[in-house]
Formats: structure tokens, C-alpha cells, sequence
């Protein structure tokens, strides 16, 4: 256990749906990372947020936006929902930058 | 930009064996950090062993090591006395970017332990 909780576990869902996913960090780390991992792309970081301020944002599309709140859990909204965006969401969380990274168990989006 | 290359999709050894998995990568930066991560059939990613650059010495963890070669840009894993628990994904990253960055991936290498 990684001390990093997702929630929900398994989200299946329509195409042009919205859906949040939750994440809490292990207790003390400042950093929250999203990362997305599909077949095709394989494991793609998506945003970065450090102690409520977004920090870094890589292959995010414009559909996707996410917030990391006073208590410094996270939530990436998905939205306007594509057959291409079925994949396995991770957060992961760091007490600083440059330091190691644990990851959630993952949520796992189906959008049909 | 960084990239990190996996150049072995796939890997069977024995059980007991030691086997070795290959990465390179290319980033610009000077100060970044290496990690080999493993996921199994549980899909949960988890960290196995972190090597800074800035360190000369390469990193150890129990049965598990690393070969850092900083002028080749060559991180390899190396496993020792291996376990059928040890049948996962493994996933080489780098990290860099001074701190505003996420970990970028290679397309990691299947290692099944066969008993």
C-alpha cells in the first residue's frame, strides 16, 4: 500500500459524459502528478500540481482540467468523453519536487 | 523534452537466474533523477529503485540494482536471484524538468519468471 488512495476504482461511462476522478495523496506530500496509461500511449503524464498551484502540465488535453484542493487532495475532470480516453488513470504524489513518486492503485475508465 | 527508450519488450528467464533489463535515455537537463518502477498483473505501479545523477554510485535495494552509466545515458536493472513474484511489467523513468515535470516513461519490458 502506497499510502495513496483513488477513488472510484472502475468508472464506466458514455461518450460526451463528464466524470471526476478523486485522489489523496500519502499524508505530508505537497506534489500531486496525473498520469494516464492506454494501450496505445502507454504511460503519459498529464498535470502536476504543488500545494494547490498548478506546476507542470504535459500531454493533457484541453477536454481534461484539474484541481488539488486546501487539503491537498486532487481531482482530474474528464470531460465530452471519447472512445480514446478508456484508460487507466494513476495519481501519484511526492513530498517534494525531484523526490520519488508513489502512485494510487489507479482508476480505471471505460467510456462506451 | 526527454525520452526514455526500452529496448526489450519481453524477457523469460528461470527462476532463481539473474536477469538484467536495458534503458536508455536523452534529457538536456544536468540535474535529473532515473527510476525503474514494476507493475504487475494488479496493474498498481510500484517503485523498485530511484538513482540520482548526480551520484556516482549506483543504487541498490535488496536483490535489485542498477547499472548507471551517465556518458552513455544507460540505466539498466539488474535482478538477482529472481522470483516468480517478480513477474510484472518493469518500467524505466527519468525526471527532470527542475521540479515543474512529471516522470516520462519508456514502453517498459514483460518479465516473466518461469518456475
Amino acid at each position: 500500500d502506497s499510502g495513496v488512495t483513488q477513488t472510484p476504482k472502475h468508472l464506466i461511462t458514455a461518450t460526451g459524459q463528464r466524470v471526476t476522478l478523486r485522489c489523496s495523496p500519502r499524508s505530508g506530500d505537497l506534489s500531486v502528478y496525473w498520469y494516464q496509461q492506454s494501450l496505445d500511449q502507454g504511460l503519459q503524464f498529464l498535470i502536476q500540481y504543488y500545494n494547490g498551484e498548478e506546476r507542470a502540465k504535459g500531454n493533457i488535453l484541453e477536454r481534461f482540467s484539474a484541481q488539488q484542493f486546501p487539503d491537498l487532495h486532487s481531482e482530474l475532470n474528464l470531460s465530452s468523453l471519447e472512445l480514446g480516453d478508456s484508460a487507466l488513470y494513476f495519481c501519484a504524489s511526492s513530498p517534494l519536487w525531484g523526490e520519488s513518486q508513489f502512485f494510487g492503485p489507479g482508476t480505471r475508465l471505460t467510456v462506451l | 523534452a526527454q525520452t526514455v527508450t526500452q529496448s526489450q519488450p519481453e524477457m523469460s528467464v528461470q527462476e532463481a537466474e539473474t536477469v538484467t533489463l536495458s534503458c536508455t535515455y536523452d534529457t538536456s537537463e544536468s540535474n535529473y533523477y532515473l527510476f525503474w518502477y514494476k507493475q504487475p498483473p494488479s496493474r498498481q505501479m510500484i517503485l523498485v529503485i530511484r538513482q540520482e545523477a548526480y551520484k556516482q554510485q549506483n543504487a541498490t535495494e535488496n536483490r535489485f540494482s542498477v547499472n548507471f552509466q551517465k556518458a552513455a545515458k544507460s540505466f539498466s536493472l539488474k535482478i538477482s536471484d529472481s522470483q516468480l513474484g517478480d513477474t510484472a511489467m518493469y518500467f524505466c523513468a527519468c525526471y527532470s524538468g527542475g521540479g515543474a515535470d512529471g516522470l516520462t516513461f519508456g514502453k517498459g519490458t514483460h518479465l516473466i519468471i518461469q518456475p
